[in-house]
């Protein structure tokens, strides 16, 4: 077990372009998370998976984002034309559902929309 | 809606000497209560959590923290600490009714000096 891995750490983007993160849980976790973590403040819930079923999406969550978890492995987070108010560290998560609460978190990957 | 609100951003403290986080929620509905720690490049970890039962609940490595109802509060401590405990503190909640999505406060920074 490997925990939660997360790809890329680091991507810096020019305004307007694309970008995709993918997130790798912990193999047996059924639920995955995205949270977004700016300068400054906790990590702020985007969506969640529970296998392959998107299940919910935060209203943070703007049409310019979308997420997948097929076949219900990894998970990908795409950003569409990029603004600078993207900056941020996009943390993925994974659960068992019924695990107490003990989310894994991976590192993270830092957004810089430049 | 469940919100967090951590008191203090900075705390400075000497190595070996006490530290308290302070934390309070608000939320309609019964929770569950969290602490994570961020160490420097390094993804959340679960540091401890209440669920139900006794109201102090306590980590591996010497923190402590306890739920108070009537003050709605889940405050850290640690009597004495290390170098080591250098790291981002987050408090979080989620409703205790099957929720999945965790609140998180803004976070306190913790800066143990020798």
């Amino acid at each position: 077990d490997t925990g939660v891995s997360q790809n890329p750490r680091h991507k810096i983007t020019k305004r307007g372009q694309n970008v995709t993160f993918r997130c790798d849980p912990i193999s047996e976790h059924n639920r995955l998370y995205w949270y977004r973590q700016t300068l400054g403040q906790g990590p702020e819930f985007l969506t969640y998976f529970q296998n392959e079923a998107q299940l919910e999406k935060s209203r943070l969550l703007s049409d310019r984002f979308s997420a997948e978890r097929p076949k219900g492995s990894f998970s990908t987070l795409e950003i569409q034309r990029t603004e600078q108010g993207d900056s941020a560290m996009y943390l993925c998560a994974s659960s068992l559902s019924e695990s107490s609460y003990g989310y894994t978190f991976g590192s993270g990957t830092r957004l810089t929309v430049v | 809606a469940q919100s967090v609100t951590q008191l203090d951003s900075q705390v400075p403290v000497f190595e070996e000497a006490p530290v308290e986080l302070r934390c309070n929620y608000s939320s309609s509905v019964s929770v569950y209560l969290f602490w994570y720690v961020q160490y420097p490049n390094q993804g959340l970890q679960l540091l401890l959590k209440y669920l139900s039962g006794s109201t102090l609940v306590e980590s591996i490595n010497g923190f402590e923290a306890e739920f108070n109802k009537s003050q709605t509060s889940f405050h850290l401590r640690k009597p004495s600490v290390h170098i080591s405990d250098t790291a981002e503190y987050f408090c979080a909640v989620t409703r205790s009714s099957n929720d999945y999505k965790l609140s998180f406060g803004a976070g306190t920074t913790v800066t143990v000096r020798a």
